[in-house]
């Protein structure tokens, strides 16, 4: 059964510094994997999706890498601002087409 | 943001009775979802729909039915709500099957 992690669980950083959220998967045979935020009281927004073939996907400060061997993904943000404070979660589409959730990091930027 | 509209946004309810919550959406997607978010167990699946009138079952669909009857409504239905039914629920869209996801603004449902 595949399985979604996320490490840390929560994270605090001074405003300005860049930062990688961790995303590990236990099963490689994935569809894509995809990204949101999700702000306090709200849904989830989607962020960046990469195909299974893909390595790496980018909006703006953003930067998704996939490495289905070892059953891993990272998000990269760059010059991390205030607004940036979310709780983050990482999805796997399995073989059938469902989304397999991580519980997500909590992502606070200090100003 | 894609359109999509849960309602109602709060409701509170006594266990035994049945509930039925709403999504709607103007964007024609094939796909619909419903979620439930809980602390600890993050986002699970409840039922999804593929067209009118064509449904299954998620990873926690018992106690919950769905219906489909236009292709922008999906309704789901606690048919008789259970304290553990309280739960953040959260509709979605996509326009085929994993492809990404536009999530509605969600429900916050307490049963007391």
């Amino acid at each position: 059964k595949q399985e979604v992690t996320q490490i840390p669980a929560a994270l605090s950083v001074p405003e300005g510094e860049n930062l990688v959220l961790n995303c590990s998967f236990t099963d490689s045979a994935i569809y894509n994997l995809q990204w949101f935020r999700q702000d306090p009281g709200k849904g989830l927004t989607s962020l960046l999706l990469i195909q299974s073939s893909q390595r790496e996907q980018t909006s703006g400060r953003l930067n998704a890498s996939l490495d289905k061997s070892s059953g891993r993904s990272t998000l990269y943000i760059a010059a991390s601002q205030p607004g940036d404070s979310a709780t983050y979660l990482c999805a796997v589409v399995d073989s059938n087409y469902q989304l397999i959730w991580g519980a997500g990091t909590k992502l606070i930027i200090k100003p | 943001d894609a359109g999509i509209t849960q309602s109602p946004r709060h409701k509170v309810t006594e266990t035994g009775t049945p509930v039925t919550l709403r999504c709607h959406q103007t964007e024609n997607h094939r796909y619909m979802y419903w979620y439930r978010q809980d602390p600890g167990h993050g986002l699970r699946l409840i039922h999804y729909s593929y067209g009118v009138k064509d449904t299954d079952k998620g990873e926690v669909s018992d106690g919950y039915s769905v219906s489909r009857s236009k292709t922008e409504d999906f309704l789901l239905t606690l048919e008789s709500a259970t304290s553990s039914q309280t739960s953040v629920y959260f509709c979605a869209i996509s326009g085929g099957r994993g492809e990404t996801q536009y999530f509605g603004p969600g429900t916050r449902l307490l049963v007391l």
